[in-house]
């Protein structure tokens, strides 16, 4: 069954580094997603990426993160200068043009 | 904002016995989906149901719908302890799922 793919799994990094989480979507999905949760809390939306480009994005989704589709399967969030608040699990999703979205198993973020 | 949210925040139950949660929304809506996440893993979508629709059943799920009160509720009945986990219900707004803080559920044995 087809599923969508993230790496790495867990990834710890200093403040100020930059990361890049990635994701591989489900091959014929139009819609792609990033998500993020914070320990204990809710699933927090951060960008949506349709025809490729940003098609929505929340306050969070500030100047410190990009994402990319750079090959047509790839699906990437870099943030720029990490923080101690950054740390979070980062959740990629993607979707038919139909309601169901499929999540990826996340990267735990870790910013030390 | 389009956001359902969950309620109880918390529900504690025995083996076999149902589980009911319910989630209550702000805005008018295409469809509403339930989703699963076990701990420290992605979400699982579980079932949709449409605005049309009242109630929908799958498996052990039970789903209903009030678009008049703008709430949902989520039974499972026959609880096991691999239900244990925590359930998001998730509306639409511009093709961005959305979701609530959710409800933790432990089942025990």
């Amino acid at each position: 069954e087809p599923e969508v793919t993230q790496t790495p799994s867990h990834q710890v990094t200093q403040m100020g580094q930059e990361v890049i989480l990635r994701c591989v979507p489900i091959s014929n999905h139009l819609y792609f997603y990033w998500y993020r949760q914070i320990l204990g809390q809710k699933v927090e939306f951060l960008v949506s990426f349709y025809n490729n480009e940003i098609s929505e994005k929340s306050e969070i989704f500030d100047d410190q993160f990009s994402v990319e589709r750079p090959d047509g399967s790839n699906f990437t969030l870099k943030i720029r200068s990490t923080k101690l608040e950054d740390s979070a699990m980062y959740f990629c999703a993607s979707k038919e043009d139909s309601p169901e979205a499929f999540f990826g198993q996340g990267t735990r973020l870790t910013v030390v | 904002s389009q956001q359902g949210e969950e309620d109880p925040q918390a529900l504690s139950i025995q083996e076999g016995e149902n589980a009911t949660m319910n989630c209550s929304y702000k805005t008018s809506i295409n469809n509403l989906q339930w989703y699963r996440q076990n701990s420290g893993r992605g979400l699982v979508h579980l079932i949709l149901i449409r605005s049309n629709e009242r109630e929908k059943h799958s498996g052990r799920l039970r789903v209903t719908l009030d678009t008049s009160k703008k709430s949902s509720s989520l039974l499972i009945t026959a609880s096991r302890a691999a239900d244990t986990a925590s359930y998001f219900c998730a509306t639409e707004g511009s093709y961005i799922p959305t979701f609530g803080r959710g409800t933790s559920l432990i089942v025990h044995p």
